[in-house]
């Protein structure tokens, strides 16, 4: 069965700090990783998608990782700004049945 | 990127009524639908998987006859709600797969809808 953790599950910090966060699956037989963003009351925007073969992903001030064998992926946020307030979901693809899997996701709250 | 659009965004109804959620994919084909569920500060629960011109798969625990999916085409789906009672108020979002040569068939996701049975 596979599992998708994300830790933390909360997470305020003061404006402009570096963050991460982080999840972890049980079953590395995956096709892709992908975190996404949700706002309250919103549907999800599609942030960083990695590949089972790649490492990371970057966009502006967004970078991914992703270490397959291992089962974990970080999402790096630079210089965190009030916008960026939103909860971060990881989800997986795996390759047994080709379904997406979410984890619960980390609710993040920035400091103006 | 492919777009996916959902209709209502936000509904209200009564007890004992049916509700139609459709699920579009705006500039590609999707032979693959697949639809969420997502209780409030919990994450995103797979109810069925929806392809085109057959019977939709429902995952263990979800009710056939009380969630109808129909995906007649390859660009709508729909979810129907029958019979919706308050236990059913939930955000329901969709996702559609884009077979494209450069998607890697990518999963892309609707805005939404917002169900409050009253």
């Amino acid at each position: 069965k596979q599992e998708v953790t994300q830790i933390p599950a909360a997470l305020s910090v003061p404006e402009g700090e570096n963050l991460v966060l982080n999840c972890s699956f049980t079953d590395s037989a995956i096709y892709n990783l992908q975190w996404f963003r949700q706002d309250p009351g919103k549907g999800l925007t599609s942030l960083l998608l990695i590949q089972s073969s790649q490492r990371e992903q970057t966009s502006g001030r967004l970078n991914a990782s992703l270490d397959k064998s291992s089962g974990r992926s970080t999402l790096y946020i630079a210089a965190s700004q009030p916008g960026d307030s939103a909860t971060y979901l990881c989800a997986v693809r795996r390759r047994r049945d080709d379904k997406i899997i979410f984890g619960k996701g980390t609710r993040l709250h920035i400091l103006p | 990127g492919a777009v996916v659009s959902q209709h209502p965004s936000r509904v209200i109804c009564k007890s004992g009524t049916s509700v139609k959620i459709e699920c579009r994919s705006l500039d590609f084909q999707a032979t693959t639908m697949f639809w969420y569920r997502q209780f409030p500060k919990k994450s995103l629960m797979l109810m069925a998987t929806s392809n085109e011109g057959s019977k939709a798969t429902y995952e263990q625990g979800v009710e056939k006859d009380k969630f109808l999916i129909n995906h007649a085409s390859l660009t709508l789906s729909t979810l129907t709600v029958t019979s919706a009672h308050p236990e059913d108020s939930s955000f329901y979002i969709c996702s559609a797969r884009d077979p494209g040569q450069y998607s890697y068939n990518e999963q892309f996701f609707g805005p939404g809808t917002r169900l409050t049975v009253l």
